[in-house]
């Protein structure tokens, strides 16, 4: 069973509409959780990270987290086409002292 | 200059050949991961290391050997390359002092390998 899950996508939204980015987690000990952006051929960067229930906001980027469901998820508002790549949750696991897991990501395709 | 870079970025190989892939940081980080990136398989870990004295396995760390020299250097060896670890390898940091806490990684730029 896969620790982290994301739906492969591809995802695609028009320019100017919310993406909505999903992931869900099977260690419910899990305590920081992370999305990365990669493009294609390039190597992930951080977008947000979330520690807490609720949401947390940055710039166009909110990210959600609720620990009960164990679900994190990422929205990206007024979508533009260089937000088009692949988004990658991580998760840091219960006693795994920054290790994280990934998910295989969500591609996302913004469209004009 | 990057926090964090890898040598080579691309590197084509035998099979049956010894590779070193090399990684550095200027972030101060103790913190050094290396990972192999295949199409749908996502990120998967090879070797993580805590500290000079600290290397630990990964999930996938048979066919490799990791060094780590010095606290900003940490190496990945693939003693006798075979086709199916083809694939596109990153090195990471972590530690305190970036924008997401002490558990963020911090990725360099790649090195697409390729056995024949």
């Amino acid at each position: 069973q896969k620790e982290v899950e994301q739906n492969s996508g591809p995802l695609s939204v028009p320019e100017g509409a919310i993406a909505s980015l999903n992931c869900t987690y099977s260690d419910r000990g899990s305590q920081s959780f992370f999305w990365y952006r990669q493009y294609s051929g390039k190597s992930p960067e951080l977008i947000m990270s979330i520690y807490s229930n609720g949401d947390k906001e940055d710039g166009r980027f909110t990210a959600q987290l609720n620990k009960a469901s164990q679900y994190v998820s990422l929205l990206i508002r007024d979508s533009q086409p260089s937000d088009s790549a692949t988004y990658l949750c991580a998760v840091r696991n219960t006693g795994t002292a920054s290790k994280l897991t990934f998910g295989t990501g969500t591609r996302l395709q913004v469209t004009l | 200059d990057a926090d964090v870079t890898q040598t080579p970025r691309n590197r084509i190989t035998k099979t049956g050949k010894r590779i070193m892939l090399e990684c550095s940081q200027t972030k101060g980080h103790d913190r050094m991961y290396w990972y192999r990136q295949d199409p749908g398989l996502g990120l998967r870990l090879i070797y993580y290391s805590f500290d000079v004295k600290d290397i630990n396995k990964g999930e996938i760390s048979d066919g490799y050997s990791v060094s780590r020299q010095a606290q900003a250097k940490f190496s990945l060896s693939l003693e006798s390359a075979i086709p199916n670890q083809t694939a596109l390898y990153f090195c990471a940091t972590s530690g305190p002092g970036g924008k997401g806490g002490t558990d963020t990684q911090y990725f360099g730029p790649g090195t697409r390998l390729t056995v024949l």
